[in-house]
C-alpha cells in the first residue's frame, strides 16, 4: 500500500540551527502538507501546497518557515532558525484532491536543545 | 473557535469492553468531511474512517462503527470488543469544502487493560 515517507525519524538540533525535514508523499497525490503536534497537544496545521505553491498556511508558519518541492517526489520543510518552542513532532501529509483522505506519514521529532 | 470538540480526555475499559468516542463539530459549510485517526504509542497518525456531509448512513467496518448525525452536529466512533492494542489517542478531524486543512479534536486517549 502506498504510503507517506519521512526522514529523519529523529533529529536533535542546536537552537538557532537550520533544519530540513524531508517527505515523499504518495506518487499520485496532489496536495501536500505539513502539520505539527507538540508533545501531548493536539496535531496543528502549518501549511499545504499544490501545483508549485502555498495554498494555505496558518499564523505558525511565519518566515522562520518555508517549503519547496524541489523535484517531482520530495518535498521539504524548512526551519531556517530554530527555536526551543519548534520542538515537535512534523508530520507530512498527502491527499488526491480536497477533501479527500490525507495520508500522513510517520512523522520526524524534532528536539531544539 | 474550536471546530472539533473531544470532550472525553481519557477513556479506559476492560479488553472485549465497547468504547464509544464523542466528537461534536461545527462548521458554517454544507459541504464537508469528518474523519477519525488514532495514534498509537508509537506516535504515527493512522487513518481509520472518512464521511462525507452528504452521506449520514452509518456503517460498521471490521469492530468500528460510527453514528454521524448532522441535526446534532456529532459524529461519533464506536470500537466493539476492544483489545489491548486499540489503546491510542483517538483524533476527530473536519475538512470543510474548498479548504485544505484538518481542524483536529484535542484528541482522546484509550487505554485498554488486559
Amino acid at each position: 500500500e502506498p504510503e507517506v515517507t519521512q526522514t529523519p525519524s529523529h533529529q536533535v538540533t542546536q537552537m538557532g540551527q537550520e533544519v530540513i525535514l524531508r517527505c515523499v508523499p504518495i506518487s499520485n497525490h496532489l496536495y501536500f502538507y505539513w502539520y505539527r503536534q507538540i508533545l501531548g497537544q493536539k496535531v496543528e496545521f502549518l501549511v499545504s501546497f499544490y501545483n508549485n505553491e502555498i495554498s494555505e498556511k496558518s499564523e505558525i508558519f511565519d518566515d522562520q518557515f518555508s517549503v519547496e518541492r524541489p523535484d517531482g517526489s520530495n518535498f521539504t520543510l524548512k526551519i531556517r532558525s530554530t527555536k526551543l518552542e519548534d520542538s515537535a513532532m512534523y508530520f507530512c501529509a498527502s491527499s488526491g484532491w480536497t477533501g479527500n483522505t490525507i495520508y500522513f506519514g510517520e512523522g520526524s521529532w524534532l528536539t531544539v536543545v | 473557535a474550536q471546530k472539533v470538540t473531544q470532550a472525553q480526555t481519557e477513556i479506559s475499559v476492560v479488553e472485549k469492553e465497547d468504547v464509544t468516542l464523542d466528537c461534536v463539530y461545527e462548521t458554517r459549510d454544507t459541504t464537508y468531511y469528518l474523519f477519525w485517526y488514532k495514534q498509537p504509542p508509537s506516535g504515527e497518525l493512522v487513518f481509520l474512517i472518512r464521511r462525507n456531509s452528504f452521506d449520514e448512513q452509518n456503517e460498521i467496518s471490521g469492530r468500528y462503527s460510527w453514528n454521524f448525525q448532522k441535526s446534532t452536529s456529532s459524529f461519533n466512533f464506536t470500537i466493539t470488543a476492544s483489545q489491548v492494542v486499540d489503546s491510542a489517542v483517538y483524533f476527530c478531524a473536519l475538512s470543510e469544502a474548498e479548504d485544505y486543512k484538518l481542524s483536529f479534536g484535542a484528541g482522546t486517549t484509550v487505554t485498554v487493560r488486559a
